[in-house]
């Protein structure tokens, strides 16, 4: 098991472009969760998914969204994107039965930069 | 408001000397701690939890709710301890919505 990837490692992209970002859970888990990673700042929460649907959301506005697909793999979507879009973007994995916050894991994140 | 503070950006240390990596929360209710870590080049992982009380590579965290804090402890550094610390919260209500600190660098010198 890969356990969670992400893709792509890098992209580079200018002000006002989209992106589309894609992770693909580890093997079993049913619960994706992305997270932004500013330079020199803890990751912060954008939002969870589970059976397709948004469950929880981080304080980012309408620009951020995502979609999960059947088999659980998701991609985050950023619209019009700004200089301070600039980051590392992570996805985290787990089992929403088990509802625990300490079960995620992480992939290794992409790595965004606008110009 | 929740929020999680790591006052100290970098911790430099010499090999064997004690290390304490500090952690203040800020939550209405009752939080669950983390201590996460990234090692050069690895991805984040989970090092402990409070709930757990254990140690993992001798780190220690004691949850301390009269002063809001969580500090990672571990008596005797060692080179392979060197890598970014975050400490973060998780809400009972919030499962899976994960409150990172800004994150401490541990630099242990030989």
């Amino acid at each position: 098991d890969a356990g969670v990837t992400q893709s792509p490692t890098h992209l580079i992209k200018t002000r006002g472009q989209q992106v589309t970002l894609r992770c693909s859970p580890k093997s079993g888990h049913d619960t994706v969760s992305w997270y932004q990673q500013a330079l020199g700042q803890g990751p912060q929460f954008i939002f969870q998914y589970y059976e397709e649907e948004e469950r929880q959301r981080g304080n980012f506005p309408d620009r951020f969204s995502g979609h999960q697909f059947p088999n659980y793999s998701s991609e985050l979507n950023v619209n019009a994107l700004l200089l301070g879009d600039s980051a590392l973007y992570l996805c985290a994995s787990s089992l929403y039965a088990v509802r625990r916050a300490d079960t995620q894991y992480f992939g290794p994140g992409t790595r965004l930069t606008v110009l | 408001a929740q929020r999680v503070t790591q006052p100290e950006k970098l911790l430099s240390v010499f090999k064997g000397a004690p290390v304490e990596l500090k952690c203040n929360y800020s939550y209405s209710g009752s939080p669950e701690l983390f201590w996460y870590v990234q090692y050069s080049r690895q991805r984040l992982q989970l090092l402990l939890r409070h709930i757990s009380r254990e140690s993992i590579k001798g780190f220690t965290a004691d949850l301390n709710k009269g002063e809001t804090s969580f500090h990672l402890k571990k008596p005797f550094a060692q080179e392979e301890d060197s890598a970014m610390y975050y400490c973060a919260l998780s809400g009972l209500s919030n499962t899976g919505k994960l409150i990172f600190g800004q994150g401490t660098t541990l630099q242990v010198k030989p």
